[in-house]
């Protein structure tokens, strides 16, 4: 079974842009979650879709939105790109939301603002 | 909210011997999960162990075991045996296990610590 994937892996962008990220989740999985670590702040919780509908959604500034299509696949958008936006940003898949399913990581995208 | 916390930033183990990472955390709740991630140079999160708090007993997965004190809010991971593919950062997660509202289901990280095994 394929693992999740993220694309692209990198991403340059200049400050004021906008960029959009892709995540598609092990097959058969619903939940897809994402993620933000920078060194400085670590890891830290982005939000949650399940079944086209974000769950749960982590402190983070309204630049920043999701959404989930009816294959599971997500999204991510950012817009009017920070230079403290740069990161390596994980999506994460699991068979359904809830505490006792495991989440599997995909590779992550390296966004870089300049 | 909770927090994890990892006191260790870095480490170090010569092969073929063990070493244990430490990670508390903060919780007002009974009932939770928590985790060790692994974190290579090639940045894949890998799942390395997870214990569920009603859970007693300590979790093992091969050369890996948890040292979890429910009481104490500590959850320390050793690892036997090192080999020079462990090296990697390592972290500690918590997720409660009960929905009470946005975000309850999300991983809390800790800040990791980074792990090298020396030949």
């Amino acid at each position: 079974k394929a693992g999740v994937t993220q694309t692209p892996r990198y991403l340059i962008k200049t400050r004021g842009q906008q960029v959009t990220l892709s995540c598609s989740p092990i097959s058969g999985h619903r939940s897809v979650s994402w993620y933000q670590q920078t060194p400085g702040q670590g890891l830290q919780f982005l939000f949650e879709y399940f079944s086209e509908t974000q769950r749960n959604k982590g402190n983070f500034p309204g630049r920043f939105s999701g959404r989930q299509f009816s294959n599971s696949r997500s999204e991510m958008n950012v817009s009017t790109l920070e230079l403290g936006d740069s990161a390596l940003y994980l999506c994460a898949s699991s068979f359904t939301s809830g505490s006792s399913y495991e989440q599997y990581f995909g590779p992550g995208t390296r966004l870089t603002v300049t | 909210a909770q927090t994890v916390t990892q006191s260790q930033p870095e480490m170090s183990v010569q092969e073929a011997e063990t070493v244990t990472l430490s990670c508390t955390y903060d919780t007002s709740e009974s009932d939770y999960y928590l985790f060790w991630y692994k974190q290579p140079p090639s940045r894949q999160m890998i799942l390395v162990i997870r214990q569920e708090a009603y859970k007693q007993q300590n979790a093992t997965e091969n050369r890996f075991s948890v040292n979890f004190q429910k009481a104490a809010k500590s959850f320390s991971l050793k690892i036997s045996d090192s080999q020079l593919g462990d090296a990697a950062m390592y972290f500690c997660a918590y997720r409660s296990s009960i929905y009470s509202g946005a975000g309850s289901y999300q991983l809390t990280f800790g800040k990791g610590t980074k792990l090298s095994v020396i030949p």
